[in-house]
């Protein structure tokens, strides 16, 4: 069983366009967080709930909105694409708030904006 | 704020040779450590972590990694290398004067020759 899911796994659309990306866990954890990955493998934190609520809000576009609709779920959704939100953008969860316990990540999802 | 450098782009070593992969880290408070290691088109999956305790950790995998507050270092070492710990690593720091913000290194290309 796949612990922490994304879906889809690539994404190609064009610039202007409204996207979502869905990611679930099923590890019974009550932080997750969202990551973007850039064309040099940079990682950087982009969002993290916790219990449904935002703790980490990293100075990201309004353009983009996290959405918790429960503790086992963390969407993403990205208006007006741009350019430079090419990239792989990963969910992850742990087990705590408080960053002591490993994150869990999924695969990734390959967002490639035309 | 805190960060973090892995100063090598790129670590080649041979099979069955001794490797490291080296990790620095600048923090106001205390460091939570974290190593990560990411295939190609997978997420990244836990190594080892420090939070307090014993300097050397030991963790997946046959990696362990020493923790050195003088230096401000936690370099990942493994004694024998495998052909298939060929990938990214990533470095990860926590200072809990920041509360739950993760900061990651740039990742470290490991390639580990037959």
């Amino acid at each position: 069983d796949t612990a922490v899911s994304q879906t889809p796994k690539y994404l190609v659309t064009q610039m202007g366009n409204d996207k979502s990306i869905k990611c679930e866990q099923n590890l019974g954890h009550d932080t997750m967080y969202w990551y973007k990955q850039d064309s040099k493998k940079f990682l950087k934190i982009m969002f993290s709930y916790n219990n449904k609520e935002l703790i980490i809000n990293e100075t990201v576009p309004n353009r983009f909105s996290p959405k918790s609709p429960d503790k086992a779920h963390l969407n993403l959704h990205i208006n007006s694409l741009e350019l430079g939100d090419s990239a792989v953008y990963f969910c992850a969860s742990s087990q705590d708030s408080n960053g002591n316990q490993p994150q869990h990540f999924g695969d990734g999802t390959r967002l490639s904006i035309l | 704020a805190q960060s973090v450098a892995q100063p090598e782009d790129q670590v080649n070593v041979a099979e069955g040779n001794p490797l490291t992969v080296k990790c620095t880290y600048s923090v106001s408070g205390n460091p939570y450590l974290f190593w990560y290691v990411q295939y190609p088109n997978r997420g990244l999956q836990f190594l080892l972590k420090y939070i307090t305790g014993d300097n050397l950790v030991k963790g997946s995998y046959g990696f362990e990694a020493e923790f050195n507050k003088s230096q401000t270092s936690f370099h990942l070492k493994k004694p024998s290398a495998l052909v298939s710990d060929s990938a990214l690593y990533f470095c990860a720091v926590r200072d809990d004067n920041y509360g739950q913000n993760f900061v990651f290194g740039p990742g470290t290309r490991l390639s580990v020759l037959p």
